[in-house]
């Protein structure tokens, strides 16, 4: 599987829109690009993902870059719930089927 | 509709002792995953069943973990005997056998070996 880059960690304020940065410079055409976030004590969440195109859901927003070596995860409006650790994912949906390689991911932190 | 159920929510043994956890998936989600997350790491897919047969278990510790899926839903998680580097969370996942993009994570076993 392809490596992602992410910080280690960010802060937001509540309320303000957070932009979680994800590096994937060694991208094949066949990847799909996952964000899932794990909140304290739970197991992981689905958030978004997308192959080529941007895309929207009532959670985030994934904005891909044009030569897909990096991706962005937007937080429209962050609240004290959204703070958790956000793994970026990236799958090749011809060698890995639906397996997910998780990295370390990025904990954010979210202040009132 | 309910969620991946996973028991027991926490566990405490000493080393050598062995250790059971079970998952119930989704209804209806013919795939299933356990994976192992250590303190301060993302989770480390062990094993992946779709129906009762495996798909990947190339990093499960054949030597001292083993999964089984006997009816194709309920799974079982066993650790025998267990080392100091168990100590983790254990979480069950689900998905449609047709591939969404969203696998649905269960809240944890979280194993402790003294």
């Amino acid at each position: 599987d392809a490596k992602t880059t992410q910080p280690n960690s960010m802060e937001s304020n509540e309320e303000e829109p957070v932009h979680l940065p994800c590096n994937h410079s060694t991208i094949s055409g066949t990847d799909y690009i996952h964000w899932y976030r794990q909140l304290p004590s739970q197991g992981p969440e689905y958030v978004i993902h997308g192959l080529t195109s941007n895309v929207n859901n009532r959670m985030a927003s994934l904005a891909i870059a044009e030569d897909r070596k990096s991706s962005t995860l937007i937080l429209h409006r962050a609240t004290l719930r959204d703070a958790a650790v956000y793994y970026c994912i990236l799958r090749d949906q011809e060698t890995s089927g639906s397996r997910l390689t998780f990295g370390e991911g990025t904990q954010l932190t979210v202040n009132p | 509709e309910a969620g991946v159920a996973q028991s027991p929510r926490y566990k405490i043994i000493e080393k050598r002792q062995s250790v059971a956890f079970w998952c119930n998936p989704i209804s209806g989600h013919a795939t299933l995953y356990w994976y192992q997350q250590i303190l301060g790491q993302g989770p480390k897919l062990l094993i992946q069943f779709q129906n009762n047969g495996v798909v990947d278990d190339s990093q499960l510790p054949k030597d001292r973990f083993s999964a089984e899926r006997l009816k194709g839903v309920d799974s079982t998680l066993k650790i025998q005997p267990a080392k100091l580097e168990d100590s983790a969370v254990y979480l069950c996942a689900s998905s449609l056998v047709k591939f969404t993009g969203e696998l649905f994570f269960g809240e944890g076993s979280r194993l402790t070996v003294l």
